[in-house]
């Protein structure tokens, strides 16, 4: 268990229709980021948020959007979806606000499917 | 344009034997490594990371070689057990790229 809740765990949908996924980061991360893995596909970021603030952006369409809280928690909002959002959606936290040299520690995912 | 590429979808390989997990990549500003373990119904697990100036890091049965010169990286198990079997997903960040980019991720199968 890494510490990072996700939910939910499953999410069935229409196209056109909007979702929100929500992802607890371990305690005492301040950052969080979201993944995007499709089939066949390596994880895709997305966005980070450190603390509340947004700290790097990703392959993140226009139709998505994400926030961070005041108690660090994140909710990734997808609208207007389609087919093709049909995916694994990851989130996962760090304590610091470089991505890059230190260990992220991801959730169980929320798997997203579009009708 | 993938800048990781983990070129083998799959990999079986029978208990106790070495298993040999490959990754390349293009951006030469990469500096930092990881390696990553996903079983199935569940997140990433990170397994063992090597920074640009070293060329081998050491963690128990898993070790990970970088050859900069070549852009290709690898990860060794030895022995390999049933319980490795997952699927293994190399990644890299450094330069202008702060943030974490995947490969697509090999399949390991370890046989009984």
């Amino acid at each position: 268990d890494s510490g990072v809740t996700q939910t939910p765990k499953h999410l069935i949908t229409a196209t056109g229709q909007r979702v929100t996924l929500r992802c607890s980061p371990r305690s005492g991360d301040l950052s969080v980021y979201w993944y995007q893995q499709s089939l066949d596909q390596g994880l895709q970021f997305l966005i980070q948020y450190y603390n509340g603030e947004e700290r790097a952006k990703g392959n993140i369409l226009e139709r998505f959007s994400a926030q961070q809280f005041p108690d660090l928690h994140s909710e990734l909002n997808l609208s207007s979806l389609e087919l093709g959002d049909s995916a694994l959606y990851f989130c996962a936290s760090s304590p610091l606000a470089d991505p890059g040299y230190n260990e992220q520690f991801f959730g169980p995912g929320t798997r997203l499917t579009v009708l | 344009d993938q800048q990781v590429k983990q070129n083998s979808p799959s990999l079986s390989v029978q208990e106790g034997r070495i298993s040999i997990l490959n990754c390349d990549y293009t951006n030469s500003m990469f500096d930092y490594f990881l390696w990553y373990k996903k079983y199935p119904a569940e997140g990433p697990t990170f397994l063992i990371s090597i920074s640009s100036i070293k060329d081998k890091n050491e963690d128990g049965r898993f070790t990970v070689f970088l050859n900069k010169s070549a852009k290709h990286l690898s990860l060794h198990i030895v022995p390999s057990q049933p319980g490795d079997s997952a699927v293994y997903f190399c990644a890299a960040s450094g330069g202008s790229q702060g943030n974490l980019i995947f490969g697509k991720g090999t399949k390991l199968s370890v046989k009984p």
